[in-house]
């Protein structure tokens, strides 16, 4: 049972474009949340984290929102770059592991 | 400083066989944590071992095992190999045990079972 859902499973951006993605989960017990970038034949790579007592933090062109009430998270990806076209996993952890969304492909048209 | 050293990158192995596949960690990283991705399943937690223990075991049989030895490298080995065991198997090591917040993935073994 995935933990954490995520949504689109896949999107397609124009250059300068807004990619946005979301994410749900029901444990109420995480913690941390971060967002993961992976390119083909690559591992993840850490893109952005957030705890849960801060409702918005921005590094660069990505940004995570987050709504504890609600118990949703979301990635923004602005003035988005063919080069940012990969795949995006949002994740929760409270311990030890993570668990990790479906996961998001992508692509960012010229 | 070099990243996270998986080996080989690419196997094909048949059914019932069994596969040890290694992670090398960061340079003074000691916890290796072990993840599967497959397409339906996405991102699964196999476990995590550090100073020679597995300390953390995901939902996983039994013919799924590790080791990991003094020098922080890990193994981990499939046993009676089936078709769903085709898999991106990922390490991602990090500095201390649990340790998530500094995980770095390694590039993975993609194992595809025939």
């Amino acid at each position: 049972q995935q933990q954490v859902k995520q949504s689109p499973q896949s999107l397609i951006v124009q250059k300068g474009g807004i990619s946005i993605i979301n994410c749900a989960y029901e444990n109420t017990a995480f913690d941390y949340f971060p967002w993961y970038q992976q390119f083909p034949g690559k591992g993840p790579a850490l893109l952005i984290a957030i705890r849960p007592d801060v409702s918005e933090k921005k590094e660069g062109r990505f940004t995570i929102s987050f709504n504890k009430s609600a118990k949703q998270f979301s990635l923004h990806i602005m003035d988005s770059q063919p080069g940012d076209s990969a795949t995006y996993f949002c994740a929760a952890s409270n311990d030890y592991k993570l668990s990790f969304g479906a996961g998001t492909t992508v692509t960012v048209r010229a | 400083k070099a990243g996270v050293t998986q080996t080989p990158r690419y196997l094909i192995k048949t059914r019932g066989q069994q596969v040890t596949l290694s992670c090398s960690p960061i340079s003074g990283h000691r916890s290796v944590s072990w993840y599967q991705q497959t397409p339906g399943q996405g991102l699964q937690f196999l476990f995590e071992y550090f100073s020679e223990t597995q300390r953390n075991k995901g939902n996983f049989p039994g013919r799924f095992s590790g080791r990991q030895f003094s020098n922080s490298r890990s193994e981990m080995n499939v046993s009676t190999l089936e078709l769903g065991d085709s898999a991106l198997y990922l390490c991602a090591s990090s500095p201390q045990m649990g340790h998530i917040y500094g995980y770095t993935f390694g590039s993975g073994t993609r194992l595809t079972v025939v």
